[in-house]
Protein backbone atom coordinates (compact mmCIF):
# COMPACT_ATOMS: atom_id res chain seq x y z
CA UNK A 1 0.00 0.00 0.00
CA UNK A 2 0.99 3.73 -1.05
CA UNK A 3 -1.19 5.39 1.00
CA UNK A 4 -2.76 6.95 -1.50
CA UNK A 5 -6.42 5.44 -2.44
CA UNK A 6 -8.39 5.94 -5.28
CA UNK A 7 -12.30 5.34 -5.51
CA UNK A 8 -13.76 3.42 -8.08
CA UNK A 9 -11.61 1.10 -8.90
CA UNK A 10 -13.23 0.58 -12.19
CA UNK A 11 -16.04 2.88 -13.92
CA UNK A 12 -18.43 2.29 -16.60
CA UNK A 13 -20.38 4.84 -18.01
CA UNK A 14 -21.99 6.27 -21.30
CA UNK A 15 -20.92 9.64 -23.12
CA UNK A 16 -23.83 11.39 -21.57
CA UNK A 17 -23.21 10.04 -17.87
CA UNK A 18 -21.61 12.52 -15.38
CA UNK A 19 -19.26 10.94 -12.66
CA UNK A 20 -16.60 11.67 -10.35
CA UNK A 21 -13.06 9.98 -9.44
CA UNK A 22 -12.27 10.28 -6.00
CA UNK A 23 -8.58 9.90 -4.20
CA UNK A 24 -7.65 10.39 -0.54
CA UNK A 25 -3.96 10.76 0.78
CA UNK A 26 -3.03 10.71 4.49
CA UNK A 27 0.69 10.78 3.89
CA UNK A 28 0.94 14.85 5.05
CA UNK A 29 1.34 15.46 1.39
CA UNK A 30 0.51 19.12 0.11
CA UNK A 31 1.16 18.08 -3.72
CA UNK A 32 -1.74 16.04 -5.65
CA UNK A 33 -1.74 15.15 -9.27
CA UNK A 34 -4.00 13.56 -11.70
CA UNK A 35 -2.56 11.39 -14.69
CA UNK A 36 -4.04 9.38 -17.59
CA UNK A 37 -2.40 6.50 -18.69
CA UNK A 38 -3.22 4.70 -22.05
CA UNK A 39 -1.69 1.64 -23.17
CA UNK A 40 1.86 2.19 -25.02
CA UNK A 41 1.86 6.34 -24.38
CA UNK A 42 3.51 8.45 -21.67
CA UNK A 43 1.70 9.32 -18.80
CA UNK A 44 0.01 12.36 -19.24
CA UNK A 45 0.32 14.63 -16.68
CA UNK A 46 -3.37 16.68 -16.21
CA UNK A 47 -3.49 18.89 -13.28
CA UNK A 48 -1.61 19.67 -10.60
CA UNK A 49 -2.52 20.86 -6.97
CA UNK A 50 -0.23 22.86 -4.93
CA UNK A 51 -1.44 23.47 -1.35
CA UNK A 52 -5.16 23.51 -2.42
CA UNK A 53 -4.38 25.72 -5.58
CA UNK A 54 -4.33 23.87 -9.39
CA UNK A 55 -0.84 25.06 -10.43
CA UNK A 56 -0.84 23.21 -13.83
CA UNK A 57 -3.70 22.30 -16.07
CA UNK A 58 -1.94 20.86 -19.54
CA UNK A 59 -4.81 21.83 -21.67
CA UNK A 60 -7.11 19.71 -20.53
CA UNK A 61 -10.93 19.73 -22.39
CA UNK A 62 -13.12 20.81 -19.80
CA UNK A 63 -15.23 18.30 -20.01
CA UNK A 64 -12.72 16.53 -17.10
CA UNK A 65 -12.98 18.96 -13.86
CA UNK A 66 -10.81 18.15 -10.82
CA UNK A 67 -11.47 19.49 -7.21
CA UNK A 68 -9.09 19.50 -4.23
CA UNK A 69 -11.25 20.43 -0.90
CA UNK A 70 -8.28 20.30 1.28
CA UNK A 71 -4.96 18.51 0.99
CA UNK A 72 -6.03 15.22 1.70
CA UNK A 73 -8.37 14.99 -1.05
CA UNK A 74 -8.75 15.05 -5.18
CA UNK A 75 -11.38 14.98 -7.07
CA UNK A 76 -11.34 14.19 -11.20
CA UNK A 77 -15.13 15.28 -11.98
CA UNK A 78 -16.22 13.75 -15.42
CA UNK A 79 -19.43 14.56 -17.99
CA UNK A 80 -19.99 14.47 -21.38
CA UNK A 81 -16.72 12.46 -22.35
CA UNK A 82 -16.06 10.69 -25.26
CA UNK A 83 -14.64 6.92 -26.03
CA UNK A 84 -10.63 8.13 -26.36
CA UNK A 85 -11.48 9.29 -22.73
CA UNK A 86 -10.79 5.76 -22.08
CA UNK A 87 -7.89 5.30 -19.74
CA UNK A 88 -6.44 4.03 -16.50
CA UNK A 89 -6.68 7.83 -14.43
CA UNK A 90 -3.88 7.65 -11.67
CA UNK A 91 -3.55 10.09 -8.81
CA UNK A 92 -0.41 10.84 -6.93
CA UNK A 93 0.78 12.67 -3.98
CA UNK A 94 3.54 14.37 -2.86
CA UNK A 95 5.74 16.77 -0.69
CA UNK A 96 5.40 20.22 -1.89
CA UNK A 97 9.20 20.40 -2.51
CA UNK A 98 11.02 19.73 -5.36
CA UNK A 99 13.02 16.20 -5.56
CA UNK A 100 10.61 14.06 -3.38
CA UNK A 101 8.76 11.06 -5.53
CA UNK A 102 5.44 10.78 -6.10
CA UNK A 103 3.18 8.22 -4.08
CA UNK A 104 0.31 7.03 -6.58
CA UNK A 105 -2.85 5.32 -6.11
CA UNK A 106 -3.73 2.21 -7.73
CA UNK A 107 -5.97 3.81 -9.99
CA UNK A 108 -9.00 4.20 -11.89
CA UNK A 109 -10.08 2.02 -14.91
CA UNK A 110 -12.52 3.91 -16.80
CA UNK A 111 -14.34 2.65 -19.96
CA UNK A 112 -17.06 5.54 -21.72
CA UNK A 113 -19.31 3.92 -23.75
CA UNK B 1 9.40 20.45 -25.74
CA UNK B 2 10.31 17.83 -22.83
CA UNK B 3 10.24 14.75 -23.52
CA UNK B 4 11.43 10.96 -21.96
CA UNK B 5 12.19 7.99 -24.68
CA UNK B 6 12.15 4.26 -23.92
CA UNK B 7 12.68 3.16 -27.13
CA UNK B 8 11.90 -0.43 -26.18
CA UNK B 9 8.09 -1.61 -25.98
CA UNK B 10 8.82 -4.72 -24.50
CA UNK B 11 12.41 -6.56 -23.18
CA UNK B 12 12.48 -10.19 -22.62
CA UNK B 13 15.31 -11.89 -20.38
CA UNK B 14 15.83 -15.21 -18.77
CA UNK B 15 15.65 -15.18 -15.19
CA UNK B 16 19.54 -14.87 -13.65
CA UNK B 17 20.48 -13.25 -16.79
CA UNK B 18 21.23 -9.28 -16.42
CA UNK B 19 18.58 -6.85 -17.81
CA UNK B 20 18.98 -3.42 -19.27
CA UNK B 21 15.82 -0.85 -19.93
CA UNK B 22 16.36 2.13 -21.95
CA UNK B 23 15.99 6.10 -21.05
CA UNK B 24 17.42 8.69 -22.86
CA UNK B 25 15.50 12.38 -21.88
CA UNK B 26 14.78 15.48 -23.71
CA UNK B 27 14.47 18.28 -21.06
CA UNK B 28 16.09 21.77 -20.81
CA UNK B 29 18.88 21.98 -17.69
CA UNK B 30 19.90 19.26 -15.09
CA UNK B 31 17.17 17.24 -14.61
CA UNK B 32 16.20 15.08 -11.35
CA UNK B 33 15.84 11.20 -13.47
CA UNK B 34 13.66 8.62 -11.65
CA UNK B 35 12.45 5.44 -12.36
CA UNK B 36 8.89 3.59 -11.42
CA UNK B 37 7.80 0.51 -11.06
CA UNK B 38 3.95 -0.97 -12.07
CA UNK B 39 2.77 -4.57 -11.39
CA UNK B 40 -0.53 -5.81 -12.62
CA UNK B 41 -3.68 -3.66 -10.96
CA UNK B 42 -1.53 -0.82 -9.11
CA UNK B 43 -0.39 2.56 -9.14
CA UNK B 44 3.08 3.05 -9.75
CA UNK B 45 5.80 2.65 -7.19
CA UNK B 46 9.70 4.41 -7.00
CA UNK B 47 12.55 2.43 -7.54
CA UNK B 48 15.15 4.89 -7.50
CA UNK B 49 16.11 8.31 -8.43
CA UNK B 50 19.55 10.67 -9.30
CA UNK B 51 19.58 13.83 -7.99
CA UNK B 52 23.60 14.93 -8.03
CA UNK B 53 27.11 13.13 -7.25
CA UNK B 54 27.87 9.72 -8.36
CA UNK B 55 26.72 8.26 -11.65
CA UNK B 56 25.69 4.89 -10.60
CA UNK B 57 22.35 4.74 -8.86
CA UNK B 58 21.49 1.96 -6.27
CA UNK B 59 17.65 1.39 -5.56
CA UNK B 60 15.05 -1.00 -4.67
CA UNK B 61 14.80 -4.78 -5.37
CA UNK B 62 18.86 -4.52 -6.59
CA UNK B 63 17.62 -2.20 -9.60
CA UNK B 64 20.75 0.56 -10.06
CA UNK B 65 20.67 2.73 -13.19
CA UNK B 66 23.29 5.19 -14.66
CA UNK B 67 22.94 8.69 -15.68
CA UNK B 68 25.17 9.60 -19.05
CA UNK B 69 24.95 13.06 -19.26
CA UNK B 70 26.30 13.67 -23.01
CA UNK B 71 23.80 10.69 -24.02
CA UNK B 72 20.90 11.99 -22.26
CA UNK B 73 20.46 9.12 -21.23
CA UNK B 74 19.47 7.12 -17.67
CA UNK B 75 19.33 3.13 -18.10
CA UNK B 76 18.02 1.08 -15.46
CA UNK B 77 19.91 -2.23 -15.00
CA UNK B 78 20.24 -5.36 -12.83
CA UNK B 79 22.73 -8.12 -12.71
CA UNK B 80 19.88 -10.54 -12.66
CA UNK B 81 16.95 -11.03 -13.04
CA UNK B 82 14.28 -12.24 -11.15
CA UNK B 83 10.70 -14.02 -12.67
CA UNK B 84 9.46 -11.34 -10.02
CA UNK B 85 11.08 -8.24 -11.77
CA UNK B 86 8.09 -8.79 -14.49
CA UNK B 87 6.56 -5.39 -14.72
CA UNK B 88 5.67 -2.38 -16.12
CA UNK B 89 9.17 -0.35 -15.78
CA UNK B 90 8.33 3.71 -16.61
CA UNK B 91 11.24 6.50 -16.47
CA UNK B 92 10.36 10.08 -15.67
CA UNK B 93 12.47 13.06 -15.27
CA UNK B 94 11.58 16.73 -13.39
CA UNK B 95 12.95 19.59 -14.11
CA UNK B 96 15.21 20.94 -11.34
CA UNK B 97 13.95 24.84 -11.80
CA UNK B 98 10.24 23.86 -11.12
CA UNK B 99 8.59 24.61 -7.70
CA UNK B 100 6.73 21.66 -7.50
CA UNK B 101 7.47 17.96 -9.11
CA UNK B 102 6.07 18.12 -12.50
CA UNK B 103 7.41 15.00 -13.87
CA UNK B 104 7.56 13.79 -17.89
CA UNK B 105 7.42 10.14 -18.10
CA UNK B 106 8.35 7.93 -20.85
CA UNK B 107 5.36 5.64 -22.32
CA UNK B 108 6.74 2.32 -20.11
CA UNK B 109 8.62 -0.55 -21.24
CA UNK B 110 6.92 -4.02 -20.10
CA UNK B 111 10.04 -6.14 -18.80
CA UNK B 112 8.75 -10.10 -19.32
CA UNK B 113 11.70 -12.42 -16.88
CA UNK B 114 10.93 -16.24 -18.46
CA UNK B 115 11.89 -18.89 -15.85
Amino acid sequence: ETGVTQTPRHLVMGMTNKKSLKCEQHLGHNAMYWYKQSAKKPLELMFVYSLEERVENNSVPSRFSPECPNSSHLFLHLHTLQPEDSALYLCASSPNENKNIQYFGAGTRLSVL
Amino acid sequence: AQSVAQPEDQVNVAEGNPLTVKCTYSVSGNPYLFWYVQYPNRGLQFLLKYITGDNLVKGSYGFEAEFNKSQTSFHLKKPSALVSDSALYFCAVTPRRDNFNKFYFGSGTKLNVKP
